[in-house]
This record gives structure tokens, C-alpha cells and sequence, in this order.
């Protein structure tokens, strides 16, 4: 089953530094284009960083400089460093595969909820 | 940066047709995906590439797009399609994903 299972997320004084992964089962990370989307409390969703497949990086204008995405191909894992978090990154962040540059996110994770307080 | 702009809220009745519309700026040459989300869960898309229907979603559901303005169109509303529905394109020149607002869909 084609599946994605985020974690790391949590309650993080401002400041502070937190990192999300992502499990992916049933497909490579390092075969597709991975996304991280967020979703404040009562508002809708943004869009934050993607890894290409050859590995390749961008970032949200908001997150740049401040988060950093990455994966680790032998675990099948993606991963997003979060670093002098702000009160306006609290949300939930998912994890999402698309499958080329241009793809609508097919699979999504259920989301980790990062709380910075 | 790119910008896509969604209405708030749309009112539909049971049985009756609603349009959820996308502008953008020359929106006409990207793909447009939309997304539906329920409370509690994570979105789910309903058409790709402007007008594709991922196997599962109901025929009710279709976009279209003219001018600066995506649609998406949902017959014959039922109470369960109730909730958030968001457009999203690729913005290649910057390599950035870009969402609209969203739009929360009412079934009165």
C-alpha cells in the first residue's frame, strides 16, 4: 500500500528548532518529486518545500533559509529541519508525493501538528 | 509571486450544480489541480490537469477553464461533498507551488 506516515511534531517554545519525517511505503522517496505543505489552525494550505528527484531543493519565500527538506534514500524517508521557529509556523504539516514537476499531490500523509508556544 | 484567488464560500443546494472558481493571471497556460478537504482530514484531488478525474471521484465532478478563471463544478450537490476546496498550479519560473485560498462549500 502506497502509504505516507509523518512524525516529529510537537509542542516547541519560539526559537526553537524541530525535525518532521516522513515514512513512505509502497514507492521511493528518491524516485519522486516530495512536497511539505502546511496548514495553520482555521486557515488553508501552503505550500512550503520540494525535493526533486535528483535532489534538487526550493523553498517557500516564508521558510527559506529557515527550513531545510531533505531524505534519506537507504530509510525511504523525508525530512524537513525547522530552525528559529516563529508562532506563525504553528499548523499542521503534511508530507505529499507528486510524481513529476507540475503533478497534483496524489498521496498525503495525515499530517503532524507543530505548536510554537 | 503568483497569486490565485478563490471566493470565500459558496452556497448550493441539494441537487443543484456549484461552480468554485480559480483566477489567475494568465492561469490559461498552467495546470490546475483541485483539492477537496474534509474536516479533520487530509485533502484528497479531485481533477488534475484541469480537467482529469482521478479513478474514484465521482463524474460529478469536473473543471474547465477560460479566460483567467479555472472552474471547478460539482452536480447534483449532495451533503456529503461539504467542505474546503482549494486550486493549486505549478509556478515553473519560480519552481514554486502556489495554492488559492481555498473556498468553503456549503450545503444548505
Amino acid at each position: 500500500e502506497v502509504q505516507l506516515v509523518e512524525s516529529g511534531g510537537g509542542l516547541i517554545q519560539p526559537g526553537g528548532s524541530l525535525r518532521l519525517s516522513c515514512a513512505a511505503s509502497g514507492f521511493s522517496v528518491s524516485s519522486n518529486y516530495m512536497s511539505w505543505v502546511r496548514q495553520a489552525p482555521g486557515k488553508g494550505l501552503q505550500w512550503v518545500s520540494i525535493i526533486y528527484r535528483g535532489g534538487s531543493t526550493y523553498y517557500a519565500d516564508s521558510v527559506k533559509g529557515q527550513f531545510t527538506i531533505s531524505r534519506d534514500n537507504s530509510k525511504n524517508t523525508l525530512y524537513l529541519q525547522m530552525n528559529s521557529l516563529r508562532a506563525e509556523d504553528t499548523a499542521v504539516y503534511y508530507c505529499v508525493r507528486s510524481e513529476a514537476p507540475g503533478d497534483a499531490f496524489d498521496v498525503w500523509g495525515q499530517g503532524t501538528m507543530v505548536i510554537v508556544s | 509571486s503568483y497569486v490565485l484567488t478563490q471566493p470565500p464560500s459558496v452556497p448550493v443546494a441539494p441537487g443543484k450544480t456549484a461552480r468554485i472558481t480559480c483566477g489567475g493571471n494568465n492561469i490559461g497556460s498552467k495546470s490546475v489541480h483541485w483539492y477537496q478537504q474534509k474536516p479533520g482530514q487530509a485533502p484528497v484531488v479531485v481533477i488534475y490537469y484541469d480537467t482529469d478525474r482521478p479513478s474514484g471521484i465521482p463524474e460529478r465532478f469536473s473543471g474547465s477553464k477560460s479566460g483567467n478563471t479555472a472552474t471547478l463544478t460539482i452536480s447534483r450537490v449532495e451533503a456529503g461533498d461539504e467542505a474546503d476546496y482549494y486550486c493549486q498550479v505549478w509556478d515553473s519560473s519560480s519552481d514554486h507551488w502556489v495554492f488559492g485560498g481555498g473556498t468553503k462549500l456549503t450545503v444548505l
